[in-house]
């Protein structure tokens, strides 16, 4: 079974509006947890890696004021797309794991009209 | 819902070696296969995207075959170097209802053996 979730699995937004989605580790508990984003046709991209109880770390071109990462807790990691607008429409994965083992969530696909 | 397997979890090749491993994914609902090298921490390559039965894709030493029918693909690797040590990745995206879905294997990890 699935051993990483996400939530929502699929959401539309009008834009300017604030979208969270939310990736769990089911069965283990994940100190670290890896943000992605896929356009369509094109590769995954990492975007940050989700440190519990610290600030999240963002690659180059990110910017974390609009991609905000808590990670509150050793299971779940959430990511708030803010003031989405129609370019943010992608398909957002997170990945997680035990040690060095990594699994993917399912993905969430965000349209913004 | 769509299962992705790999196999195997882990793999140790002699520097020179040829090797190859397997995904395999239920054939309905088939539309596309990605293969990815990945390095955790960073962005996956992309290496490979299938689509049709029958197809064979290559890319300098590392190549791919699809069997849509039987619901499997082969990554085969000729000559490992150092540097593909890594996991590769395969993921299959699905539609199912209302909702698209990708779903990845949980990889295989590739050490290469100087």
């Amino acid at each position: 079974g699935a051993v990483v979730s996400q939530h929502p699995s699929r959401v539309i937004c009008k834009s300017g509006t604030s979208v969270k989605i939310e990736c769990r580790s089911l069965d283990f508990q994940a100190t670290t947890m890896f943000w992605y984003r896929q356009f369509p046709k094109q590769s995954l991209m990492l975007m940050a890696t989700s440190n519990e109880g610290s600030k999240a770390t963002y690659e180059q071109g990110v910017e974390k004021d609009k991609f905000l990462i808590n990670h509150a807790s050793l299971t779940l990691s959430t990511l708030t797309v803010t003031s989405a607008h129609p370019e943010d429409s992608s398909f957002y994965i997170c990945s997680a794991g035990p040690a060095d083992t990594q699994y993917f969530g399912p993905g969430t696909r965000l349209t913004v009209l | 819902i769509l299962n992705v397997e790999q196999s195997p979890q882990s793999l140790h090749v002699q520097e020179g070696d040829s090797t190859n491993f397997t995904c395999s994914f239920p054939s309905s609902n088939f539309y596309a296969l990605h293969w990815y090298r990945w390095e955790t921490a960073k962005s996956p390559e992309a290496l490979f995207v299938m689509t049709l039965n029958g197809d064979e894709k290559k890319k300098g030493r590392i190549s791919a075959t699809l069997n849509t029918k039987e619901g499997y693909s082969y990554l085969y690797i000729k000559g490992s170097q150092p540097e593909d040590s890594a996991t590769y990745l395969c993921a299959s995206p699905s539609w199912v209802g209302r909702d698209d879905k990708i779903i990845f294997g949980k990889g295989t990890r590739l050490h290469i053996l100087p």
